[in-house]
């Protein structure tokens, strides 16, 4: 059973389009997360939610948008996507409310703006 | 923000030598954690050390912590061809002290990354 599992595994787009990627966790985490990874493998964190509730926007511009309709699920909507958007992103979730445990980590979506 | 540094940037040894990777961060800590990414996958949690801890220890890993000097250190021993992979640290600096009781993680930051190679 997949943990954590983002979809698509691969998104290839034009600039300018607009592209969702989906994210559930059945761990029963009340926390997720998103990061991006650069090229030179850097994570960095773009969003985090807890029971639903945005609690972290990493100065991430606003064509970012993130959707937790349930804290099974965080999904990430881009608009007017830009090359440099060209990425892979991973979805993560956590027992936040345990207090520092570890994050589960998706197997990443590599997105390419072409 | 806050960005942990792994240090070497690369390292290849030969299969059964020891693997000691360091990580530096920049502001106080409530636990550092140790994450695994092979190629093209996701990152593999392998290890937390929480900031009133020096030293833990799992399976062929080993790790230490010292708060003083800002700095961590990851020992894999008897390495494996599998151990070949990306290997991050991850600080928690956290929002524990703000609004949120009893929550952390809420913002693990990574380090640089070392890249493991063991040669068979």
């Amino acid at each position: 059973d997949t943990a954590v599992s983002q979809t698509p595994k691969y998104l290839v787009t034009q600039m300018g389009n607009d592209k969702s990627i989906k994210c559930e966790q059945n761990l029963g985490h009340d926390t997720m997360y998103w990061y991006k990874q650069d090229s030179k493998k850097f994570l960095k964190i773009m969003f985090s939610y807890n029971n639903k509730e945005l609690i972290i926007n990493e100065t991430v511009p606003n064509r970012f948008s993130p959707k937790s309709p349930d804290k099974a699920h965080l999904n990430l909507h881009i608009n007017s996507l830009e090359l440099g958007d060209s990425a892979v992103y991973f979805c993560a979730s956590s027992q936040g409310s345990k207090g520092w445990t570890e994050a589960f980590f998706g197997q990443g979506t590599r997105l390419t703006v072409v | 923000s806050q960005q942990g540094e792994e240090d070497p940037q690369a390292l290849s040894i030969q299969e059964g030598e020891n693997a000691t990777m360091n990580c530096s961060y920049k502001t106080s800590i409530n636990n550092l954690q140790w994450y695994r990414q092979n190629s093209g996958r996701g990152l593999v949690h392998l290890i937390l050390i929480r900031s009133n801890e020096r030293e833990k220890h799992s399976g062929r890993l080993r790790v230490t912590l010292d708060t003083s000097k800002k700095s961590s250190s990851l020992l894999i021993t008897a390495s494996r061809a599998a151990d070949t992979a990306s290997y991050f640290c991850a600080t928690d600096h956290g929002l524990f002290w703000k609004k949120i009781a009893n929550f952390g993680n809420e913002k693990l930051t990574f380090g640089t990354g070392t890249r493991l190679t063991i040669i068979p």
